[in-house]
């Protein structure tokens, strides 16, 4: 069955430093999505992508945050200069279609832990 | 505004009997998606179930059952022959079609915790 896959698993980092989280979306889904999980939170919407571009994007999802589709399989997060309360773990999601029908369930990838030192 | 409110923390179940997570939406869309999800301590987020506004009937997928109670905007999952491996953390979430844009919103979860 195909899935979301996510790397690295864990990433331990240094305030300020840059990280990209690295995201492998289900092959013909066409909706791109990052959420994040503060350790004991509620999961919280970042950003969708579609079509090559940003559809969505919450307000936790500044000038820090940037996503990327580089080639035909991969979808990328970075966070330039990291916080300690970028500490969370991020999902990718990915989507067959927007809306209206099971067909637009998102299905998650495993998740990447971030730690922010 | 869109809200979904799961005001159990956490659950107990015996090993072999059904249990019921609680889930309470609030959207003015016509149009929108119910989910479930699951947690394992490992993290990931396994989709369950899914319920359509205009889904006639509950949906259900194997020990999976959703009870839609569409006038009284609940979606409660229900467990039948719950098993060791069904503790894990479990998160009701809403899709609205038109006025949702492209984000899925969670409730805050239930911890279940299945007893030998």
């Amino acid at each position: 069955e195909p899935e979301v896959t996510q790397t690295p698993s864990h990433q331990v980092t240094q305030m300020g430093q840059e990280v990209i989280l690295r995201c492998v979306p289900i092959s013909n889904h066409l909706y791109f999505y990052w959420y994040r999980q503060i350790l004991g939170q509620k999961v919280e919407f970042l950003v969708s992508f579609y079509n090559n571009e940003i559809s969505e994007k919450s307000e936790i999802f500044d000038d820090q945050f940037s996503v990327e589709r580089p080639d035909g399989s991969n979808f990328t997060l970075k966070i330039r200069s990291t916080k300690l309360e970028d500490s969370a773990m991020y999902f990718c999601a990915s989507s067959f279609r927007l809306a209206g029908a099971r067909e637009d369930t998102q299905y998650f990838g495993p998740g990447t832990r971030l730690t922010v030192l | 505004a869109q809200k979904i409110t799961q005001t159990q923390p956490g659950m107990f179940v015996q090993e072999k009997e059904a249990v019921t997570l609680d889930c309470t939406y609030d959207t003015s869309d016509p149009s929108y998606g119910l989910f479930w999800y699951k947690q394992p301590s490992s993290g990931e987020m396994i989709f369950l179930i899914y319920q359509g506004s205009y889904d006639q009937q509950n949906a259900t997928e194997g020990r999976y059952s959703l009870n839609f109670q569409k006038a009284r905007k609940s979606a409660n999952l229900v467990i039948s022959a719950s098993q060791l491996g069904d503790s894990a953390m479990y998160f009701c979430a809403m899709r609205n079609a038109n006025t949702g844009g492209f984000k899925t919103i969670f409730g805050a979860g239930t911890r279940l915790f299945v007893k030998a």
